[in-house]
């Protein structure tokens, strides 16, 4: 059964870093893209970022891109999602998900002074 | 950037009532993916590669379309269809989502 487990959330000011994780289990991690949405209080899904199988290729709207950094440690079966300089508009749930169709339960992330 | 257009934003469905949710993409893509997603929870794969059925999903579901237009149909609506449905692509980046299609229970 395919696992996604996130973790790293919390309240932090706006300005600040912070860095998810997302532990995977139950399929061969290095063979699939993974990616990274959000989903804002009371509002709609929004990617934020995919990443290839070996980490070579990322991908990223323009609404985190230069800011936001996703990787992957496939020998760890490890997915991470830094956030830099984050804003208010950056508070969201954060869902790991293995495209199209596995996600994690998600994790909170709340900016805010 | 492809712009997923869904609609209606809000529907109110009777049982057995037939459901139609409509998806249009601003440039042609290749699959819809729809969603389904209830308060406090993660979304779930409902509907990939345009008409496929997500593992467990009812055969009351089905998907359609091409190119630039997408739908999700319920045939017969039931009080667990009730829930936020949302479609999209995987064709292009960035991977846009429709800002979802809220399905009530009449």
């Amino acid at each position: 059964e395919v696992q996604l487990v996130e973790s790293g959330g919390g309240l932090v000011q706006p300005g600040r870093s912070l860095k998810l994780s997302c532990a995977a289990s139950g399929f061969t991690f290095s063979n699939y893209y993974m990616a990274w949405v959000r989903q804002a209080p009371k509002k709609g899904l929004e990617w934020v970022a995919t990443i290839s199988t070996s980490g070579s290729r990322t991908y990223y709207p323009d609404s985190v891109k230069g800011r936001f950094t996703i990787s992957r440690d496939n020998a760890k079966s490890s997915l991470y999602l830094q956030m830099n300089s984050l804003k208010s508009e950056d508070t969201a749930t954060y869902y790991c998900a293995r495209p199209p169709g596995s996600w994690g339960q998600g994790v909170m992330v709340t900016v805010s002074s | 950037e492809i712009v997923l257009t869904q609609s209606p934003t809000t529907i109110a469905a009777s049982p057995g009532e037939k459901v139609t949710i409509t998806c249009r993409a601003s440039s042609s893509v290749s699959y819809m993916y729809w969603y389904q997603q209830k308060s406090g929870a993660s979304p779930k794969l409902w509907i990939y590669d345009t008409s496929k059925l997500a593992s467990g999903v009812p055969n009351r579901f089905s998907g359609s379309g091409s190119g630039t237009s997408y739908s999700l149909t319920i045939n017969t609506m039931e009080t667990e269809d009730a829930a936020t449905y949302y479609c999209q692509q995987w064709s292009s980046t960035p991977h846009t989502f429709g800002a979802g299609t809220k399905l009530e229970l009449k």
